[in-house]
């Protein structure tokens, strides 16, 4: 089993639609997580890190479920420039030199 | 302006014909890092360095070496490049590490497209 996997997707919806999508995580020792958002063959960029308590930043809510051991990414009111591939990234031992990054998610906002 | 560069963007190359590829950031970060991203397969981290001088393996170190002799360089060696070293390498860095909190945030470079015949 992989340390972090997501759903490689694509994903395909209409603007203005809200979606969402999920990362599990292996190690349930895991402390830190985030979302990092790809543009086609450009670096990633940090989206928001993932609290215990959820957070939310706009039209995006992240949330984290330690018991299922998973993160979750919504994303309200889709617009066509959130078209990217979202990356879930996990710190799984609580690490100073390493972290995970799943393979990613492709999202497509069609107008 | 605050960021991570890398040269070249995009290279060619064959097979045994020593490179390097450099990495420079300037925004006083003391954590360095190596990645390559490969189709379906994710970033996976090459090397990482904590402080000049300090440098260590990550998961996919085979092939590639690495100096930190300055805080704001940190140049990627391929010494005898081969063809499953084609791959799309980012640089990023961090403030302190990834030991937690915003610290953990890290900056990327544009990438390194990098085809080995």
């Amino acid at each position: 089993r992989k340390e972090v996997e997501q759903d490689p997707g694509p994903f395909n919806v209409p603007e203005g639609a809200t979606v969402a999508f999920n990362c599990t995580y292996s190690n349930s020792a895991s402390q830190s997580f985030f979302w990092y958002r790809q543009d086609c063959r450009k670096e990633p960029k940090l989206l928001m890190s993932v609290y215990s308590s959820g957070n939310e930043d706009g039209r995006f809510t992240a949330q984290l479920n330690r018991a299922s051991q998973y993160i979750s990414l919504l994303i309200r009111d889709s617009k066509l420039s959130d078209s990217a591939t979202y990356l879930c990234v996990v710190n799984p031992y609580s690490s100073a030199s390493k972290i995970i990054f799943g393979s990613g998610t492709r999202l497509s906002i069609r107008p | 302006e605050a960021q991570v560069t890398q040269n070249p963007r995009y290279l060619i190359t064959v097979t045994g014909k020593k490179l390097t590829v450099t990495c420079s950031q300037n925004m006083n970060h003391e954590y360095m890092s190596w990645y390559r991203q490969d189709p379906g397969l994710g970033l996976r981290q090459i090397y990482y360095s904590m402080n000049v001088e300090v440098t260590d393996k990550g998961d996919v170190p085979e092939g590639y070496k690495v100096s930190r002799k300055e805080k704001r360089n940190f140049p990627l060696i391929l010494e005898s490049p081969s063809p499953n070293q084609t791959s799309l390498y980012f640089c990023a860095s961090s403030l302190w590490g990834l030991a937690g909190g915003r610290e953990e945030t890290q900056y990327f470079g544009p990438g390194t497209r990098l085809l080995v015949l």
